[in-house]
């Protein structure tokens, strides 16, 4: 059963560094999202992506964050300073013409 | 603004005893409504879906939720629990109007199995 894979599980980095996560989505898929679930708080929506550039974006999407599909596979999450506050579990999610998405394992970042 | 709510934070449960968690929505009009799970260390699962038709829907694990459009309710129910089941469920709102069908979650139950 295809699924959503991301990369990697854990990363650990200092405040004001850059990161960036990675995702794969279902190969068929359309629609990419990137989600956030900060310790013990809910799943958050950060970013929605659709023919090659933003949809629709939260609050929490800031001038910090970036979405890529460099190609036809990879979809990754850059966070270009990060701080502190940025500490959670990064999800990525795809879907196809349905709404229902699928939702990959998560990174969990940690900012030092 | 679109909210869910999971009035539960924490629900424990015996072995073979059935289950309910509660969720309610709050839209202008139907939205699609989900209930993922996410185990320990793990990904959100979709257990099921409603987007129209039958109120009452199947998913996997045995898992069934129906919606009740009077009440804004999608609450989820299993007759039999499992340890297995033990895990945090959300609850999700998706495909509102003008969204590209980015979902609200509540804000999760965590389901603990008693032996």
């Amino acid at each position: 059963e295809p699924e959503v894979t991301q990369t990697p599980s854990h990363q650990v980095t200092q405040m004001g560094q850059e990161v960036i996560l990675r995702c794969v989505p279902i190969s068929n898929h359309l629609y990419f999202y990137w989600y956030r679930q900060i310790l013990g708080q809910k799943v958050e929506f950060l970013v929605s992506f659709y023919n090659n550039e933003i949809s629709e974006k939260s609050e929490i999407f800031d001038d910090q964050f970036s979405v890529e599909r460099p190609d036809g596979s990879n979809f990754t999450l850059k966070i270009r300073s990060t701080k502190l506050e940025d500490s959670a579990m990064y999800f990525c999610a795809s879907r196809a013409d349905s709404y229902e998405q699928y939702f990959g394992p998560g990174t969990r970042l940690t900012v030092t | 603004a679109q909210s869910v709510t999971q009035p539960d934070i924490h629900i424990t449960v015996s072995e073979g005893a059935s289950l309910e968690l509660r969720c309610n929505y709050s839209y202008g009009a139907t939205p699609y409504l989900f209930w993922y799970v996410q185990s320990p260390g793990q990904g959100l699962q979709l257990l099921l879906k409603y987007f129209s038709g039958d109120t009452l829907v199947q998913g996997i694990k045995g898992f069934e939720a129906e919606f009740k459009r009077s009440q804004s309710s999608f609450n989820l129910r299993k007759p039999s629990v499992h340890w297995s089941d033990a895990a945090e469920y959300f609850c999700a709102v998706g495909g509102y109007g003008g969204s590209q069908g980015n979902l609200i979650f509540g804000k999760g139950t965590k389901l603990s199995v008693k032996p």
